[in-house]
């Protein structure tokens, strides 16, 4: 059972425009979430987070959005660089129980494709 | 420079031969973790380690060992390595948990064939 979901496997972007990759969790018990980034040949690096007590955090270029009644949280790139073209990964975390599967639990990721 | 290292880097092997991918952090982190990412899969757990001599299974860890002798090193192990583990293989440590989980810190993968 896939607990984090990005249904877009891919995801294709004007240079300059607004991208938006979505994800959705099942786990009512997640309380924290992840965006990470990953170029090939590379391990992946920590963008973004936020906690389910806020629906909103900004960093830069770069926010996340979360709706706790949807289960669902998105982030928004603006503008769409070049740079930005990588995979992105949607993870969650829960509160650690000190047991079981204690860590992060990643969506299958998009390829997001900025066009020039 | 903080960083989280894999030894090797890539790797082809043969089925049933023992074989060990090292990890290590230089950031005193208490914890560490095993993923694969295979196509169309994402990233899985394999093994974590919540600080020395404290290993815990994640979501996949059938055909797979770790040991954590020391703060910084969490090899992992395959005793006898099968086709369906070959994969690209990241390790990642981050902070004590506690109460949130805090990022974590991957290193540069290892990209391992079994044949």
């Amino acid at each position: 059972d896939q607990q984090v979901k990005q249904n877009s496997p891919s995801l294709s972007v004007q240079e300059g425009r607004i991208s938006i990759l979505n994800c959705d969790y099942t786990n009512s018990m997640f309380d924290y979430f992840l965006w990470y980034k990953k170029y090939p040949a590379e391990g992946p690096t920590f963008l973004i987070s936020i906690s389910s007590i806020k629906d909103k955090n900004e960093d830069g270029r770069f926010t996340v959005f979360l709706n706790k009644s949807a289960k669902h949280l998105s982030l928004h790139i603006v503008p769409s660089q070049p740079g930005d073209s990588a995979v992105y990964f949607c993870a969650a975390s829960q509160p650690y129980s000190g047991g079981g599967a204690d860590g992060l639990t990643f969506g299958k990721g998009t390829h997001l494709i900025i066009q020039p | 420079e903080a960083q989280v290292t894999q030894n090797p880097r890539y790797l082809i092997t043969v089925t049933g031969k023992k074989l060990t991918v090292t990890c290590s952090q230089n950031m005193n982190h208490e914890y560490m973790s095993w993923y694969r990412q295979d196509p169309g899969l994402g990233l899985r757990q394999i093994y974590y380690s919540m600080n020395v001599e404290v290993t815990d299974k994640g979501d996949v860890p059938e055909g797979y060992k770790v040991s954590r002798k020391e703060k910084r090193n969490f090899p992992l192990i395959l005793e006898s390595p099968s086709p369906n583990q070959t994969s690209l293989y990241f390790c990642a440590s981050s902070p004590t948990p506690g109460q949130i989980f805090y990022e974590q810190y991957f290193g540069p993968g290892t990209r391992l064939t079994v044949t």
